[in-house]
């Protein structure tokens, strides 16, 4: 069976360092993986995704992430944090093959701080 | 293009009442998901539908029923509610294919006290 762990519940950091947010995965199969965002009060969106190809994928707002096979990760990083950056982000991982849902992991929570 | 929809936004039930959770999309998806978000728990699928016609259990379904009424809807179902059903509840759907990703509604916020 598919499972994500998303490292660190909240993580919280400066305007313009760093963010880094961790994503772990286990899953039988060679898998796709996902990162959504969510704003407050509002439903996920797609931040990026890999599927195939280039390991390091690149998203909206600044952000990327690097598949890494031998790490079983796919950690989530924008060079310079913004104030609004701040936001759920949550991992998921699906298979490749077959019509069943994503599996998401429990979220971390980033703040920014001015 | 709306995308996924939900109605209601908010709802306050008492114990042991019904509703139901409507949801719609207009992106001509095949499968379509009730999640629930609770503090620290992420979400957690309820129910899927892989397709019209389909429907199957995931994570939490216990005290819910669905409905894929057509294409478009999904509606979820409380036939009593209970405080713990107290969440916020997302739908979402997605197309079918090799590396399908989830468009998600705005959620609905219920509360049962």
């Amino acid at each position: 069976a598919q499972s994500v762990t998303q490292l660190g519940s909240h993580v919280s950091v400066s305007e313009g360092a760093l963010v880094l947010l961790r994503c772990n995965y286990s899953s039988s199969v060679p898998p796709y993986l996902f990162w959504y965002v969510q704003y407050p009060n509002q439903g996920l969106q797609l931040l990026l995704k890999y599927t195939t190809g280039a390991t390091l994928v690149k998203g909206i707002n600044g952000f990327e992430a690097e598949f890494k096979k031998s790490e079983t990760s796919f950690h989530l990083t924008k060079p310079s944090a913004h104030m609004s950056d701040a936001a759920e982000y949550f991992c998921a991982v699906s298979r490749v093959s077959g019509n069943t849902p994503l599996v998401f992991g429990k979220g971390t929570r980033l703040s920014v701080i001015a | 293009n709306a995308g996924v929809t939900q109605t209601p936004k908010f709802q306050v039930l008492k114990t042991g009442q019904s509703m139901t959770l409507q949801c719609a999309q207009d992106m001509n998806h095949n499968s379509m998901y009730w999640y629930r978000q609770d503090p620290g728990m992420g979400l957690r699928l309820i129910y899927y539908s892989a397709s019209e016609g389909t429907t199957d259990k995931g994570e939490v379904p216990n005290g819910y029923n669905v409905s894929r009424l057509n294409k478009r809807e999904f509606s979820l179902r409380l036939e009593s509610a209970a405080p713990s059903q107290t969440s916020v509840y997302f739908c979402a759907s997605s197309t079918d294919g090799t590396a399908y990703e989830q468009y998600f509604g705005p959620g609905t916020r219920l509360t049962v006290t």
